[in-house]
């Protein structure tokens, strides 16, 4: 029982340079969402997903871009990598009903940019 | 705009003791509230799940409670052990499912 399984789980980057985080479920949920985590300012949404082929903006989503081109799978993508974008990112998922929706996370990606 | 306050920022205790940590929250109209343990390094891991319609919730010798009217919640851990030395993040759920969090409790509790 896999859960949330996020991809890579650390990276080192150079300012300028691109790449993609994956996240992935296999609890066939609906919301994906990904957050940053800063010391001092918390887990802050990014983007997020209620279903295939939908994205919204969360509250920092500059320099982010995202995809969910499959229900089990959302993409966060850093255009130009900024020191700025050093951080914890963590994808998560949910059902989406209000009634039970519970978020359930993957273990994270420590990113670093130099 | 929901902002979500947890307090202490961080919490020091011996083994034994009961504790309650404090979760407030601005804007009432939430679905749901979930509290997660967060080691260091790690992923969260969620403890609780408490529907709006509910008030309390209990895991083991964790309880939370739900008073939406006010805006509060809080998780009571019974007899602290060292193994629940860890980061406790609360978070709201409300406009589209999507989940807002406090920046959370530091507990360390020595032996």
């Amino acid at each position: 029982n896999a859960g949330v399984t996020q991809t890579p789980k650390f990276r080192v980057l150079k300012t300028g340079q691109s790449m993609t985080l994956l996240c992935a479920q296999d609890m066939n949920h609906e919301y994906m969402y990904w957050y940053r985590q800063d010391p001092g300012m918390g887990l802050r949404l990014i983007h997020y997903s209620v279903g295939e082929g939908t994205t919204a903006k969360g509250e920092v989503p500059d320099g982010y871009n995202v995809s969910r081109l499959k229900k089990q799978n959302f993409l966060l993508g850093l255009e130009s990598a900024a020191p700025s974008q050093t951080s914890v990112y963590f994808c998560a998922s949910s059902t989406g009903t209000r009634l039970n929706t519970e978020a359930f996370f993957g273990q994270g990606t420590r990113l670093t940019v130099v | 705009k929901q902002e979500v306050t947890q307090i202490p920022a961080a919490l020091s205790v011996p083994e034994g003791e009961n504790l309650v940590l404090n979760c407030s929250f601005t804007d009432s109209a939430i679905y749901n509230l979930q509290w997660f343990r967060q080691d260091p390094g790690k992923g969260l891991t969620s403890l609780l799940l408490i529907q709006s319609s509910q008030r309390e919730q209990t895991s083991g010798r964790l309880n939370a409670s739900l008073d939406k009217s006010s805006g509060r919640s809080t998780l009571y851990i019974a007899a602290s052990q060292p193994g629940d030395s860890a980061t406790y993040l609360c978070a709201v759920y409300s406009g589209y499912s999507t989940l807002t969090f406090g920046k959370g409790t530091m507990l360390l509790v020595s032996p």
